[in-house]
């Protein structure tokens, strides 16, 4: 059972528009979320997280919106740059206390020059 | 600064052997992760540990076995290799578990043949 959801594979995006990336998530009493990038080859790096208590946090050029009610997150990234190009994954800390992370399937990027 | 440090970073194994997958991490670090990731699919987590000496299992621990004897090391260790276990391996640490960031490793791609 998928908790958390990235129904989109892949998006590409001309250079300088917006890039959206979205995510789902089923159980209702997920209370922090975070976002990482990830290159061929590299880690996953994190890049910017949400707190349920808010609905919006901003980071340069990257900003999480958070829609308790729909379940729903989304990333965006204004203006998108070739280097963006990576694979998004969207993750949903456990809520149990188990201080484990649940990660969605990744959104593969492709900012086009 | 290191931060988390695999090794190694390839390795083809044949069916039924066994192998260690090393991580190490400098950051003083109580939380510890194995992740899979399986192509197009996200990270799934094998086995965790909240600090030194404590360990649990995570989503698919079926064929790993971990140890974590200090806050440093936390060695993944694979007993009688098979097909399903081809996968990319990314260990991961963070401090106070999943509301905080979790700092990735490199990763090992493991072939089993």
């Amino acid at each position: 059972d998928q908790q958390v959801k990235q129904n989109s594979p892949s998006l590409s995006v001309q250079e300088g528009r917006i890039s959206i990336l979205n995510c789902d998530y089923t159980n209702s009493m997920f209370d922090y979320f975070l976002w990482y990038k990830k290159y061929p080859a590299e880690g996953p790096t994190f890049l910017i997280s949400i707190s349920s208590i808010k609905d919006k946090n901003e980071d340069g050029r990257f900003t999480v919106f958070l829609n308790k009610s729909a379940k729903h997150l989304s990333l965006h990234i204004v203006p998108s740059q070739p280097g963006d190009s990576a694979v998004y994954f969207c993750a949903a800390s456990d809520p149990s206390g188990t201080y484990k992370y649940i990660f969605g399937t990744g959104t593969r990027l492709k900012v086009l020059a | 600064n290191a931060g988390v440090t695999q090794t190694p970073k390839f390795r083809i194994l044949k069916i039924g052997q066994s192998m260690t997958l090393q991580c190490t991490q400098d950051m003083n670090h109580n939380y510890m992760y194995w992740y899979r990731q399986d192509p197009g699919m996200g990270l799934k987590l094998i086995y965790y540990s909240v600090g030194a000496g404590i360990t649990d299992k995570g989503e698919v621990p079926n064929g790993y076995n971990v140890s974590r004897s200090t806050t440093e090391d936390f060695p993944l260790r694979l007993e009688l290799a098979a097909p399903s276990q081809t996968s990319v391996y990314f260990c991961a640490s963070s401090t106070t578990g999943g509301r905080t960031e979790a700092f990735f490793g490199q990763g090992t791609r493991l072939t089993v043949v």
